[in-house]
């Protein structure tokens, strides 16, 4: 089946450091992959998104490429700030189900410090 | 996204009591969702509403009740729940046109403590 793996947080890093989620996924077909963002006590908001291979998703200073070759769709940031500091979900919606549900990964937090 | 709301955002609930979430969309979206999102644990799809219908419970206690009355509109309704059924519960919709569907957009949350 379908399946997201992120690495683990917290993610703790200085303000305008850079910053690299990696989130690798198993799937069928071709799915299209996503990067949420729930900032504390809020839901999730799509930060971006990429439906094919190569396709760089991006917003608010983030990017992610969407690599078939390595089954990966990591997320980065130049230079975060404070209010960066979130959960960040990597998820993923596939071909195969007939429902087209996302798989979601199990979120890095990620804390930004002054 | 202020596209889909959520009431209430905070509940505190005796494991006796009903009570209902309630989730509405107004983003002309023809499919929503219901999701736990539990301390510590991946986000958990419980419901899949498609134009109306049921289309998916993921092995979800008959203490969860869900209606969709319209495609705008979506509740859970709650009875007899346990104290391990305190989460953050998360409504989604999205469009889907055949297999596929477009990105799914969250509510804030409903947070529930069932004391």
């Amino acid at each position: 089946g379908n399946s997201v793996t992120q690495m683990e947080g917290p993610v703790t890093l200085s303000e305008e450091a850079f910053l690299t989620i990696n989130c690798t996924y198993t799937a069928t077909g071709y799915p299209s992959l996503f990067w949420y963002v729930q900032y504390p006590g809020e839901g999730l908001q799509l930060l971006l998104k990429a439906t094919k291979a190569d396709d760089k998703g991006s917003n608010k200073g983030f990017e992610a490429t969407y690599r078939k070759e390595t089954t990966s769709f990591h997320l980065e940031k130049g230079s975060v700030q404070v209010s960066d500091s979130a959960v960040y979900f990597c998820a993923l919606s596939g071909t195969t189900d007939s429902w087209g549900k996302l798989q979601f990964g199990a979120g890095t937090q990620v804390v930004v410090t002054p | 996204e202020t596209g889909v709301t959520q009431t209430p955002r905070h509940l505190v609930m005796g494991m006796t009591n009903k009570k209902s979430l309630k989730c509405e969309q107004h983003l002309g979206h023809n499919a929503m969702y219901w999701y736990k999102q539990s301390a510590k644990k991946p986000l958990e799809l419980m419901f899949v509403y498609s134009l109306e219908e049921r289309v998916e419970n993921n092995s979800v206690p008959s203490r969860f009740s869900p209606e969709c009355p319209n495609s705008s509109h979506l509740f859970l309704h709650l009875h007899t729940l346990q104290p391990e059924d305190s989460a953050l519960y998360l409504c989604a919709s999205s469009h889907r046109t055949g297999p596929y569907q477009e990105t799914q957009y969250f509510g804030p949350g409903t947070r529930l403590l069932v004391l």
